[in-house]
């Protein structure tokens, strides 16, 4: 079974300049994840679909940050402008049914904003 | 107050020592519990995970819950150099998973 993939592995970028995330979930995981994990704390969960209907999008910083996930399986996450603080590992999660939510997680992407 | 707390640590056991691990939580409609371990600069993989209240073995790994104390707790025995990583905590009601900072185990040779 092949696990979650994300692109890409690194990023560097200026502040203000806008990037954007790829996530391709496991096959027939309905639930998606992105989690914001900076150095040294806990993923934070940024937003969360179930198919391609957004859950929980509560601690998503909406001036800046937006996702989508057309047709219910890949999803992408874009940040503009990005700030310093952005610096982190965007964390792709998915998992199969809605009360197991037993995630698998994806390689990440390393962000730096310099 | 956090939704799931946990030790930050860093803990330090020597090799063969029993780790362990803490962890409580804030909602108590939480149905969930799980144990991801992460490998420094990888991501988070799951190791255990316990629904009941009891203890939960599989190889070296008892999970622990109290749902009446709003914790768990996770034990590693027999622990090896390995086993040297940032365990999280994650908790789930529904689909919701929400995850502690972690805690550092260091497993001294």
């Amino acid at each position: 079974e092949a696990g979650v993939a994300q692109s890409p592995r690194y990023k560097i970028i200026e502040k203000r300049q806008s990037v954007a995330f790829w996530c391709n979930p496991i096959s027939g995981h309905a639930t998606l994840y992105w989690y914001q994990q900076i150095l040294g704390q806990g993923p934070k969960l940024l937003i969360q679909f179930q198919n391609n209907g957004v859950v929980d999008d509560s601690q998503l910083p909406k001036d800046r940050f937006s996702a989508e996930r057309l047709k219910g399986v890949d999803s992408t996450l874009k940040i503009q402008p990005a700030k310093l603080e952005d610096s982190a590992v965007y964390l792709c999660a998915s998992s199969f049914w809605q009360s197991t939510t037993e995630a698998f997680f994806g390689q990440g992407t390393r962000l730096t904003v310099v | 107050q956090k939704e799931v707390e946990q030790n930050s640590g860093p803990l330090s056991v020597p090799e063969g020592a029993i780790a362990s691990l803490n962890c409580t939580y804030s909602d108590r409609g939480s149905q969930s519990f799980f144990w991801y371990r992460q490998y420094s600069g990888k991501s988070p993989e799951l190791i255990m995970f316990i629904y009941s209240n009891g203890d939960k073995e599989d190889g070296r790994f008892t999970a622990q819950l109290n749902k009446a104390s709003q914790y768990v707790s996770l034990l590693i025995r027999d622990s090896q150099p390995s086993d040297s990583a940032t365990y999280l905590c994650a908790v789930s009601r529904g689909d919701k998973l929400s995850f502690g900072a972690g805690t550092t185990v260091t497993v001294r040779a």
